[in-house]
Formats: structure tokens, sequence, C-alpha cells
């Protein structure tokens, strides 16, 4: 069954530092998301992404965050300046469609940003 | 957004169905309700999803009150592989770029026990 990939599976960076988490979604699917989980907390929406642009976006992802589909199966998420507070698991999510709300969105397994 | 409420925690006896109680009120009338597992700290894994008509897959059987206020996951043969945080979520419904995001509460811990 096809699954949504993302590497690397755990990153460690230090603060002030760019790094950018990877993700290849399932191949006929439109719609991309990311999402992070602080430890202990509730999986948090980040953003939406259809159409080689952004679609929707939460509180949380603000400048110091990017995301980019820099070919047909990528989907990277860049955070510039890591702070503390940024570690958390990333997790990547796509979509075979947005706004039909048919079709369920498919995860993958996550990476986690520890910042130090 | 359509707000679901959720027991924080359940137990189930090994081999015996879970039932997942979700109350979401104020649902609208096009808005799906979907139902996602968490193992661990593993990405969210989907289960199963209804607008109006009970649903079943080799997972789970989603059963969706007539008014649509409340629904109900069950897992026939409940494992100790099926113990994971639960959630039931109202998706949102389209409108001006709005592409479906899904928006997580706290869930529902099920401890399966042998």
């Amino acid at each position: 069954e096809p699954e949504v990939t993302q590497t690397p599976s755990h990153q460690v960076t230090q603060m002030g530092q760019e790094v950018i988490l990877r993700c290849v979604p399932i191949s006929n699917h439109l719609y991309f998301y990311w999402y992070r989980q602080i430890l202990g907390q509730k999986v948090e929406f980040l953003v939406s992404f259809y159409n080689n642009e952004i679609s929707e976006k939460s509180e949380i992802f603000d400048d110091q965050f990017s995301v980019e589909r820099p070919d047909g199966s990528n989907f990277t998420l860049k955070i510039r300046s890591t702070k503390l507070e940024d570690s958390a698991m990333y997790f990547c999510a796509s979509s075979e469609t947005g706004q039909g709300f048919n079709s369920p969105l498919h995860f993958g397994n996550g990476t986690r940003l520890t910042v130090t | 957004d359509a707000k679901t409420t959720q027991p924080p925690s359940m137990d189930c006896a090994e081999g015996r169905a879970a039932n997942l109680p979700c109350n979401h009120s104020t649902i609208s009338g096009n808005e799906y309700v979907y139902w996602y597992r968490q193992i661990h700290s593993q990405g969210p894994q989907y289960i199963i999803h209804g607008l109006k008509n009970n649903e079943t897959n080799e997972m789970a059987s989603l059963i969706i009150t007539e008014d649509r206020k409340s629904s109900t996951l069950i897992l026939p043969h409940a494992t100790l592989r099926d113990t994971a945080v639960y959630y039931c979520i109202v998706r949102v419904a389209g409108a001006g770029g709005n592409t479906g995001k899904l928006i997580f509460g706290q869930g529902t811990t099920l401890q399966v026990k042998p």
C-alpha cells in the first residue's frame, strides 16, 4: 500500500541553524500538509499546500517557516533560525483531494526535531 | 469549526469490542466525521470516515446517529496492538481556499488489557 515517507527520522540541530525536513507524499495525491506535535501535546496543523502554493496556514506558521515542492515528488518544510521551542515531531500528510473532504489525509511517521 | 467531545480514556478487554463515543452536536450538514489513531509517537493513522450512513472497513465500523450529533467507533475484536489515542475529528467544510485540514483534539486513550 502506498505511504507517505519522511526523512530523516530524527534530526538534531543547534539553536539558530536552519533545517529542512523532507517528505515524499503518495504519488497521485494533490494536497499536502505539515503538522507538528510537541511532546505530550496535541497534533497541530501548520500549513496546507496545493498547486504549488500555500492554501492555508496556521498562526504557528510564521516567517520562520517555509514550504516547497522542488520537484514532482518531494515536499519540504524549512525552518530558519531554529529555536528550542521548535523541538517537536513534524508530520507530513497528503490527500487525493482537499475540498471534497471525502478523501482522507495519510500521514508519514514523522521527523523528530531536537534543537539544542 | 465543529467541535468534538470524547472521553479522555477508556479500557477494553482483549478480544472484546471497543466502542469509542464522540459527540459533535454542532456538526454541519456537509461535514464528515473522521477517525484517526496514534500509536506511541507514530504518525496519525486513518481508520474510517462517514457523512450520514454507517460505514465499515477492515479496521472498524462507524455508527453515526440519525441527527448526526454523535458517533461511535467500533473495533470489533480489540487486540493489545489497538492500544492508542483515538481521535474523532469533524473535517472543516471548504470555503475560499480551505483545503480540508484536520484539527486534532486530545482524543481518547484506549488501553486494551489482556
